[in-house]
């Protein structure tokens, strides 16, 4: 049984759009959400993250909401830019040990 | 990438032969990891270390043996290597993020594996 569903796989947007990104989790004892961003060839990079105490997250262009009841939690990337054709995945983490989600490929069309 | 360093970064090696990933790290973090990552599958934990000695199982463990005999060290040891065992690996260090004190993953650049 997965634990993290993603969605969608892939993404394409045009620049200046909003991206969306959508997660679901099934243990309620993960206690931090964050988003990793990867570039082709790199390693995965700590984007943003939450705690399930919070229902919104903004930093600069980037913002998670999180909605407990649900078990859910989206990523929406503003203004969307060229150069946030990347791979993104979500995460759930407790104890010091994650579990991803499969990531999603956004193409951001200039 | 928080003084992390994996090799080889990419190999090419045949079925049956043994295979050793070695990820180096110069922070002294006590929580290193080991993922794969797999098209359509994310990022997977193989096995992670908690301790110079210490470590323990994750989600695709089978095939697979780590060792850590000093804190800066995390090899991975495909014993006799499988077409299904190629993929990227990753290795990773657990940091305190200092907003919020949860622990964050910091990631090595990769190690690229081919199972001929």
């Amino acid at each position: 049984q997965q634990q993290v569903k993603q969605s969608p796989q892939s993404l394409i947007v045009q620049k200046g759009g909003i991206s969306i990104i959508n997660c679901a989790y099934e243990n309620t004892a993960f206690d931090y959400f964050p988003w990793y961003q990867q570039f082709p060839g790199k390693g995965p990079a700590l984007l943003i993250a939450i705690r399930p105490d919070v229902s919104e997250k903004k930093e600069g262009r980037f913002t998670i909401s999180f909605n407990k009841s649900a078990k859910q939690f989206s990523l929406h990337i503003m203004d969307s830019q060229p150069g946030d054709s990347a791979t993104y995945f979500c995460a759930a983490s407790m104890d010091r040990k994650s579990t991803f989600g499969d990531g999603t490929t956004l193409t951001v069309k200039p | 990438d928080a003084g992390i360093t994996q090799s080889p970064r990419h190999k090419v090696t045949e079925t049956g032969t043994p295979v050793t990933l070695r990820c180096h790290q110069t922070e002294n973090h006590r929580y290193m990891y080991w993922y794969r990552q797999d098209p359509g599958h994310g990022l997977r934990l193989i096995h992670y270390s908690y301790g110079v000695k210490d470590t323990d199982k994750g989600e695709v463990s089978d095939g697979y043996s780590v060792s850590r005999s000093k804190t800066e060290d995390f090899l991975l040891t495909l014993e006799s290597a499988t077409s299904s065992q190629t993929s990227v690996y990753f290795c990773a260090i657990s940091r305190t993020n200092r907003v919020g004190g949860a622990n964050v993953l910091t990631f090595g650049a990769g190690s690229r594996l081919t199972v001929l």
